[in-house]
């Protein structure tokens, strides 16, 4: 119930491209989906995140589609560049005694080629 | 740089050794959480502070594992006598309570162990 599951494990995609990474969940008590990205030596990094009464959040040629009833949300990368090769996570949050706990899939590495 | 630092960056220590690992999160931030990540894994939640109160620790986080906050600034998380399963990155992330606002958890560039 607590699980996120992240496909595809990797994924490649060239230059200009479209790069898509899906989440799903179980737990309707998760309020928050936040996507991070990790460069390799570095800690996550806050990229884009989402409240579940939204369907879709677009920051610059980044992009969250969320669907409440099928449990899924999306990550596109519109015109992918080499810049933008890094491991995404997305999360989603649980509220409990007061705090808040993020739950992360298990990582999609992207790599854009030139 | 203000953002949330962690010291080392690297450890190497032999099975069985002690270890601790610093964090100094983001100055304002009364909020502290730990967490482990694996190879090819995402982060998973080990422990949680509001200020120096150790609110919540998971099951992942053994009795060889000991977080502390003095202060309710810098964190330290001690693993005594390491097991070669320990090896991972620790990441430590700060956030902000503020009302029912969604918290950005800020994460530092976390303390890789190695356990020969």
């Amino acid at each position: 119930q607590q699980q996120v599951k992240q496909s595809p494990q990797s994924l490649i995609v060239q230059k200009g491209g479209i790069s898509i990474i899906n989440c799903a969940y179980e737990n309707t008590a998760f309020d928050y989906f936040p996507w991070y990205q990790q460069f390799p030596g570095k800690g996550p990094a806050l990229l884009i995140a989402i409240r579940p009464d939204v369907s879709e959040k677009k920051e610059g040629r980044f992009t969250i589609s969320f669907n409440k009833s099928a449990k899924q949300f999306s990550l596109h990368i519109m015109d992918s560049q080499p810049g933008d090769s890094a491991t995404y996570f997305c999360a989603a949050r649980v509220v409990s005694g007061g705090y808040n706990k993020l739950i992360f899939g298990a990582g999609t590495r992207l790599a854009v080629h030139p | 740089d203000t953002g949330v630092s962690q010291d080392p960056r690297h450890k190497i220590t032999k099975r069985g050794q002690n270890v601790t690992f610093r964090c100094d999160p983001i100055s304002e931030h009364n909020r502290l959480y730990w967490y482990r990540q694996t190879l090819g894994q995402g982060p998973e939640f080990l422990t949680y502070f509001q200020n120096e109160a150790q609110l919540e620790k998971s099951r992942l986080l053994s009795d060889r594992f000991s977080a502390e906050r003095p202060k309710g600034s810098f964190s330290t998380l001690e693993i005594q006598r390491t097991e070669q399963g320990d090896s991972a990155m620790y990441l430590c992330a700060s956030s902000l309570t503020s009302g029912m606002t969604y918290n950005e958890q800020f994460f530092g560039p976390g303390t890789r162990l190695t356990v020969l």
